[in-house]
């Protein structure tokens, strides 16, 4: 399968800092989606983006397919970005990172 | 409009029960996966569907799971004989197609004891 990686691993965050998380991927894909976990468990879609780039208010995404990554872009954090992100590739059925786990404080 | 739900939210077994784990796609959704997350860990796939069928089933870690769709709606995911590995969250998801944007569901938090 499609391996992906992700980095830092772990990010703290002073409030109203800006940070760009990476993910690495094996192989060419035609699906590639960020996600926010909530302390719930709940993943929350941020952006669908096997390629370019997409914005989202403070979130902003961009995928260089040819070159096997893709950044996601956190300006102006807040308290509420906690959590931990993952990134996630296809075709289908989508193979996840281990995810960075980002804490911002206040 | 409805999203992805799971019932039910938590399940505790005793180590050796059967248990069975139900998943509602949104409406329309021809495609529908199933995922394994262990405690802090990305999620990994189990299974696929297409409508009703099971086109995939890698992912799944022993013949004591399995799972069906037989009207191509909801999916019911069965593990057999529990077994305390099998903790973890199972979270479903479903897109309009294969290769288009997963939603996924909230998720069932499994605890063997």
């Amino acid at each position: 399968g499609i391996q992906v990686e992700q980095s830092p691993p772990d990010l703290i965050l002073q409030e109203g800092a800006n940070s760009t998380l990476r993910c690495n991927f094996s192989d060419s894909v035609n699906n590639l989606q960020w996600f926010h976990q909530n302390p719930w468990g709940q993943l929350i879609n941020l952006f669908y983006i096997p390629s370019g780039t997409k914005q989202n208010g403070r979130l902003s995404a961009t995928t260089v397919a040819t070159e096997r990554y893709s950044l996601l872009y956190i300006s102006s954090s807040q308290t509420t970005d906690s959590g931990v992100y993952f990134c996630a590739v296809g075709p289908g059925k989508l193979s996840f990172g281990a995810g960075t786990t980002v804490t911002v404080r206040a | 409009g409805a999203g992805v739900s799971q019932s039910p939210r938590y399940k505790v077994a005793k180590r050796g029960q059967d248990v069975a784990l139900r998943c509602d796609p949104i409406s329309g959704h021809v495609s529908l996966f199933w995922y394994q997350q262990a405690l802090g860990q990305g999620p990994e796939f189990l299974t696929y569907f297409q409508n009703e069928a099971q086109l995939d089933k890698s992912g799944l870690p022993s013949d004591r799971f399995f799972a069906e769709r037989p009207e191509g709606s909801v999916s019911t995911l069965k593990i057999q004989r529990t077994q305390q590995e099998d903790s973890a969250v199972y979270l479903c998801a479903s897109s309009p197609n294969y290769y288009n944007e997963q939603f996924f569901g909230p998720g069932t938090r499994l605890t063997v004891l």
